[in-house]
């Protein structure tokens, strides 16, 4: 059975305190791995798609990373306004291809 | 663009009672999705359909039932609540499962109370 795990469940920073949220994953065959911010009373909003081990994407302070089995999203300096659930999905070769999503992440950064 | 527009955003239900949730998307999607979330157990997937005309179940698809009639609509709907049934709805939808950029969109969501 597919499972995406997310750790921590709950984060809190300091501002300008780095940290990396992890996604760890047990799948058949990976085609894509996603990420997804969600503030408080919204919808999830798309951040990144990794698709091949080694592939590295970036956004302002965020950076996306993809290994054969975990995705880590590190934020450096977090600001407040970086406080928000990260999620991250995965989408398996063959059959639906719908995404799975993990549990998710709590991040709160303190001024 | 809209993007993927949810009605009704609230709405209180009492046990027994029916109700449909409307999604509709302005971007020739071809994948529609209902989640539900609720607190600890993430976004988790109801029903889904993969084109006008087709639906499929998800994880948890018991007590739901869904239509997707047009291509940028997809109906969710409860055909007797149930106090389980309190959630906050979600629906996204995306490009074909194999299209390169295929990241989902979500709507603002629906927060279901049932008493």
């Amino acid at each position: 059975e597919d499972q995406v795990t997310q750790s921590p469940e709950a984060l809190r920073l300091q501002e300008g305190e780095s940290s990396s949220l992890n996604c760890s994953y047990t799948v058949s065959g990976l085609r894509g791995l996603f990420w997804y911010r969600q503030d408080p009373g919204k919808g999830p909003e798309f951040l990144f798609t990794l698709y091949s081990a080694g592939e590295e994407k970036e956004k302002e302070r965020l950076k996306a990373t993809l290994t054969k089995k975990e995705s880590f999203l590190h934020i450096t300096a977090p600001k407040p306004e970086d406080s928000a659930t990260y999620l991250c999905a995965v989408q398996v070769i063959g059959g639906s291809y719908i995404p799975t999503f993990g549990r998710g992440t709590s991040l709160i950064v303190h001024p | 663009n809209a993007g993927v527009t949810q009605t009704p955003k609230f709405r209180v239900l009492k046990t027994g009672q029916s109700m449909t949730l409307l999604c509709a998307q302005d971007m020739n999607h071809e994948y529609m999705y209902w989640y539900r979330q609720d607190p600890g157990m993430g976004l988790r997937l109801i029903h889904y359909s993969v084109g006008e005309g087709t639906t499929a179940k998800g994880e948890v698809p018991d007590g739901y039932n869904v239509s997707r009639l047009k291509k940028q609509n997809f109906l969710l709907g409860l055909e007797s609540a149930a106090p389980s049934q309190t959630s906050v709805y979600f629906c996204a939808s995306s490009h074909q499962g194999l299209a390169t950029y295929n990241e989902q969109f979500f709507g603002p969501g629906t927060r279901l109370t049932v008493l």
